[in-house]
C-alpha cells in the first residue's frame, strides 16, 4: 500500500532556482493539502484542492503554485526559492471532509 | 488568533507511566473535530486519534485517550502504559465546520515533544 507518495526526500537549492515537489496518491482520495512545517513549528497550509481541476490558497501560498490535473496528482512549484522556503513540506490527502488526513513522508528543502 | 495552544513545548514520562498532554482550541463553530498527530524523529506524521464536537463520549484508540472537555475547550491526549517508542512530538488539529467548503483544511498546534524515559 503506498498510500501518499512525494518525492524528493531531500534537496538543496540556490536562491533563485525553482522546482517540482511530486505528490501522488493511490487512494483516490479527492481532497489533497500541501504544508509546510518550520522548525520547531507545527504545520501551515500552503495549498489545499478539493478535486482535479480546483485548487485554492491556504494560509501561506506566496512563493508556491499548484496544479491539479488529475485525482491522484497534486504537484507545488517554487518559483524563484527564497532562504525563507527551507522547510519541510508535507503532502496529504483526505478521503472525505470529515476524515483524518494521510501524510507522505515528506520532503526536506533547503534553500542556499 | 492562535486557534490550537499546545502550551508544553516538551514533556518526560517514565516508562509504562502515564501522561497527559494538553490541547486548547478556539472556535465559535458547533461543529469542529479534533485529531492528534504523533510525528516521530524520522518525520512521517501519523493519526492517532480523532474526537468530534458532538460526540458524547470520549474517544479511545488502544493506548491513546482523549479527554475532551468541550466547555473548556480542550482536548487532551492521555497516553497510557508510555511506551520508549512513545517519545515523539505530538500535535493537535483541529478542524471546523466552516471549512468544509474550503477543503476541510486542518489547523495545527505548535506540538508537545515527548521524551519516554527507561
Amino acid at each position: 500500500n503506498a498510500g501518499v507518495t512525494q518525492t524528493p526526500k531531500f534537496r538543496i537549492l540556490k536562491i533563485g532556482q525553482s522546482m517540482t515537489l511530486q505528490c501522488t496518491q493511490d487512494m483516490n482520495h479527492n481532497y489533497m493539502y500541501w504544508y509546510r512545517q518550520d522548525p520547531g513549528m507545527g504545520l501551515k497550509l500552503i495549498y489545499y484542492s478539493v478535486g482535479a481541476g480546483i485548487t485554492d490558497k491556504g494560509e501561506v501560498p506566496n512563493g508556491y503554485n499548484v496544479s491539479r490535473s488529475t485525482t491522484e496528482d497534486f504537484p507545488l512549484r517554487l518559483e524563484l526559492a527564497a532562504p525563507s522556503q527551507t522547510s519541510v513540506y508535507f503532502c496529504a490527502s483526505s478521503y472525505s471532509l470529515t476524515g483524518e488526513l494521510f501524510f507522505g513522508e515528506g520532503s526536506r528543502l533547503t534553500v542556499l | 488568533a492562535q486557534k490550537i495552544t499546545q502550551t508544553q513545548p516538551g514533556m518526560f514520562v517514565q516508562e509504562k507511566e502515564a501522561v497527559t498532554l494538553d490541547c486548547t482550541y478556539d472556535t465559535s463553530d458547533p461543529s469542529y473535530g479534533l485529531f492528534w498527530y504523533k510525528q516521530p524523529s524520522s518525520g512521517e506524521m501519523i493519526f492517532l486519534i480523532y474526537q468530534g464536537s458532538y460526540d458524547q463520549q470520549n474517544a479511545t484508540e488502544g493506548r491513546y485517550s482523549l479527554n475532551f472537555q468541550k466547555a473548556r475547550k480542550s482536548a487532551n491526549l492521555v497516553i497510557s502504559a508510555s511506551q520508549l517508542g512513545d517519545s515523539a512530538m505530538y500535535f493537535c488539529a483541529m478542524r471546523e465546520g466552516r471549512v468544509y467548503n474550503q477543503g476541510g483544511k486542518l489547523i495545527f498546534g505548535q506540538g508537545t515533544e515527548l521524551s519516554v524515559k527507561p
